[in-house]
């Protein structure tokens, strides 16, 4: 059972465009979600993370936006460039429990 | 600060042998991961070790895979025997301690033939 799903499976965004990826979660005991950036041949590596006490959280060209009632949360990655052509997971935890991941998010940034 | 170490890289195997795969966590990182991410597909755990002590171990399919962690610092992750659909990556995490970031390996590409 998928405990996170993430859409769109994958995404075009022309250079300097907004990349928007979306999760949506089920359990109301996550509290904890961060967002994984993976490039081909590597482990996914932390790109930033947010706790449901706040609605928002950015750090340079990237935000989380977090929607506790509707149990949703996006990234937003503004000025997006081809170097930020990866897959990209959502994730959620509980206390310290191991990250439950979506699906991942192809993005390609073209040119 | 050296990270998530993990080996081999890749392997091939033949369904019904066995195969291994090593990590060696962040030096200090108490709390230990193993995960296997299926190709198009996001990681899933398999195992959580705090120390030597296994915290969740729900996911692990306990008739053929089997993990150890000695001494609280390296682990190792065994299928016997192999199937078809154990063709995947195994990544291999550590976190300070559980409610901290976790750091993944390169992970071992895992080919079943």
């Amino acid at each position: 059972q998928q405990q996170v799903k993430q859409s769109p499976q994958s995404l075009i965004v022309q250079k300097g465009g907004i990349s928007i990826i979306n999760c949506a979660y089920e359990n109301t005991a996550f509290d904890y979600f961060p967002w994984y950036q993976q490039f081909p041949g590597k482990g996914p590596a932390l790109l930033i993370a947010i706790r449901p006490d706040v609605s928002e959280k950015k750090e340079g060209r990237f935000t989380i936006s977090f929607n506790k009632s509707a149990k949703q949360f996006s990234l937003h990655i503004m000025d997006s460039q081809p170097g930020d052509s990866a897959t990209y997971f959502c994730a959620a935890s509980n206390s310290g429990y191991a990250l439950n991941f979506g699906k991942g998010t192809s993005l390609l940034v073209t040119p | 600060e050296a990270g998530v170490a993990q080996s081999p890289r890749y392997k091939i195997i033949e369904k019904r042998q066995s195969v291994a795969f090593w990590c060696n966590p962040i030096s200090g990182h108490a709390t230990l991961y193993w995960y296997q991410q299926i190709l198009g597909q996001g990681p899933k755990l398999l195992i959580q070790f705090q120390n030597n002590g296994v915290v969740d171990d729900s996911q692990l399919p306990k008739d053929r895979f089997s993990a150890e962690r000695l001494k609280g610092v390296d682990s190792t992750l065994k299928i016997q025997p192999a199937k078809l659909e154990d063709s995947a990556v195994y990544l291999c995490a550590s976190s300070l301690t559980a409610r901290f970031i976790q750091y993944f390996g390169a992970g071992t590409r895992l080919s079943v033939l």
